[in-house]
C-alpha cells in the first residue's frame, strides 16, 4: 500500500518570504500522480498543484511550484512571496495511475502560519 | 466555474440515528468519492463510485455505510446507525475519470454525533 509522509506538522513564514513544505511517499508503482491540497480554516479542500510522475519537469502554478524527485520519492511544495491568505493546512496526496477512480492517499498535513 | 456542492453544511444527530449526506458532483464528471476527516487527523478515503456501482471501498466503509446516486445529479452517503466515532468532516469529490484525473472536493459536511 502506498503511504504519504509529511514530517513537518507546522511551519511558519514571514509575509513575502519563501517557504518549502516537505512530502515523501512510498510506492512500488511507476505511474502515479501527486497533488498538494490546501485546507483553509473553512476546511474546504482546494487543489493547489499536481504533478504527473512521468513528467520530469516540475509543475508550477503562479507562486506555487514543486520539487519532484522521483528517485528519492520526494515531492516538496515551494510557496514564493507568501501572502496572509496562504495560511492553511497543506496536504500532500498520492494517486495511483493504474485504472480510473483511484483513491487519493493523503499525508497528515502541514499547518502553515504566515506572519507579518 | 462548476463546483461540487454538499448539503447540509452541518449536521448534529443522536447516536444510533440514520443520516444522509448529500452531494451534487460537477455535471460532466463520472466518478464520485467520499472521504472523511476526523478533527485534527488526515483525510481518509471511504468509497469510490462509478456507473452506479462501488468501485473501491476502504475498511472504514463497513455495513453501516451505503452510497447511492438516486437521480442524475445527486450522490448520497448514508450512515445507518451513527456512532460517536462517526463525528467527522465528510467530503464528497468528483472527477472525470480519465487517466490522472484531478478530484475536485466539495466544501464538506460537518457531522457531530452526540
Amino acid at each position: 500500500a502506498q503511504t504519504v509522509t509529511q514530517s513537518q506538522p507546522e511551519m511558519s513564514v514571514q509575509e513575502a518570504e519563501t517557504v518549502t513544505l516537505s512530502c515523501t511517499y512510498d510506492t512500488s508503482e511507476s505511474d502515479y500522480y501527486l497533488f498538494w491540497y490546501k485546507q483553509p480554516p473553512s476546511r474546504q479542500m482546494i487543489l493547489v498543484i499536481r504533478q504527473e510522475a512521468y513528467k520530469q519537469q516540475n509543475a508550477t502554478e503562479n507562486r506555487f511550484s514543486v520539487n519532484f524527485q522521483k528517485a528519492a520519492k520526494s515531492f516538496s511544495l515551494k510557496i514564493s512571496d507568501s501572502q496572509l491568505g496562504d495560511a492553511a493546512m497543506y496536504f500532500c496526496a498520492y494517486r495511483s495511475g493504474a485504472g480510473t477512480a483511484s483513491k487519493l492517499t493523503f499525508g497528515t498535513g502541514t499547518r502553515l502560519q504566515v506572519t507579518l | 466555474e462548476p463546483e461540487v456542492t454538499q448539503t447540509p453544511s452541518h449536521q448534529v444527530t443522536q447516536m444510533g440515528q440514520e443520516v444522509i449526506l448529500r452531494c451534487v458532483p460537477i455535471s460532466n464528471h463520472l466518478y464520485f468519492y467520499w472521504y472523511r476527516q476526523i478533527l485534527g487527523q488526515k483525510v481518509e478515503f471511504l468509497v469510490s463510485f462509478y456507473n452506479n456501482e462501488i468501485s473501491e471501498k476502504s475498511e472504514i466503509f463497513d455495513d453501516q455505510f451505503s452510497v447511492e446516486r438516486p437521480d442524475g445529479s445527486n450522490f448520497t452517503l448514508k450512515i445507518r446507525s451513527t456512532k460517536l466515532e462517526d463525528s467527522a468532516m465528510y467530503f464528497c469529490a468528483s472527477g472525470r475519470g480519465d487517466r490522472g484525473e484531478t478530484q475536485y472536493f466539495g466544501p464538506g459536511t460537518r457531522l457531530l454525533v452526540l
